[in-house]
């Protein structure tokens, strides 16, 4: 069974600074979808930024971009000036191309300081 | 707004009770995901639905079950309910049931047991 591992509960960073959040995943497939969420205290589920398996470029999407390392399995998140709206919880997500269900990581706690 | 609705937002009840949540899909999506967030077991996938049709099984109690109707609203129906069934249960849509689609997560449904 795929598995999805963010080894940080908790990351804080200042305002306009930059933060790197990390998951790594374990699967013995080879075509996937990796996705970044965002949890905010409204609990609302937002899509962040996906990446294919198969793309070798890294996906971005205005302030936030991913670093994909598909042999060392790993998709960490950077957020480029962090603002206060980015606090947030952030969960790592896995699919594989065949199936259906969202595998998820344990979560990360952002929060910006001013 | 993701466009995904679900009732209702608060549901307070009592342990051995019944729970029906209800969920409207985006407009066009055709598949509907019902997702698990407990502070014990994080995120956890439960069951899709694509057009009617169940297509993915996860870790879905016996006492719960799900259903899609003609219009393709989705219904999670919990019985005999339990003080670790409190959690909130996310609908999430999207168009197709493979693929690299989005899946589009509603406002979700906290239930707490008592």
């Amino acid at each position: 069974a795929q598995t999805v591992t963010q080894s940080q509960p908790e990351m804080s960073v200042q305002e306009a600074e930059t933060v790197t959040l990390s998951c790594t995943y374990d699967t013995s497939e080879s075509d996937y979808y990796l996705f970044w969420y965002k949890q905010p205290p409204s609990r609302q589920m937002i899509l962040v930024i996906r990446q294919e398996a198969y793309k070798q470029q890294n996906a971005t999407e205005n302030r936030f971009s991913v670093n994909f390392q598909k042999a060392a399995k790993s998709f960490s998140l950077k957020i480029s000036d962090s603002q206060l709206g980015d606090a947030a919880m952030y969960f790592c997500a896995y699919r594989s191309a065949g199936a259906q269900k969202l595998v998820f990581g344990q979560g990360t706690r952002l929060t910006i300081n001013p | 707004d993701s466009g995904v609705t679900q009732t209702p937002k608060h549901l307070i009840t009592a342990t051995g009770q019944r729970v029906t949540l209800r969920c409207s899909p985006r407009s066009g999506d055709l598949s509907v995901y019902w997702y698990q967030q407990s502070l014990d077991q994080g995120l956890q996938f439960l069951i899709q639905y694509y057009n009617g049709e169940e297509r993915a099984k996860g870790n879905i109690l016996e006492r719960f079950s799900a259903q899609q109707f003609p219009d393709l609203h989705s219904e999670l129906n919990l019985s005999s309910l339990e003080l670790g069934d409190s959690a909130l249960y996310f609908c999430a849509s999207s168009v197709g049931g493979t693929g690299f689609y989005e899946q589009y997560f509603g406002p979700g449904t906290r239930l707490t047991v008592t």
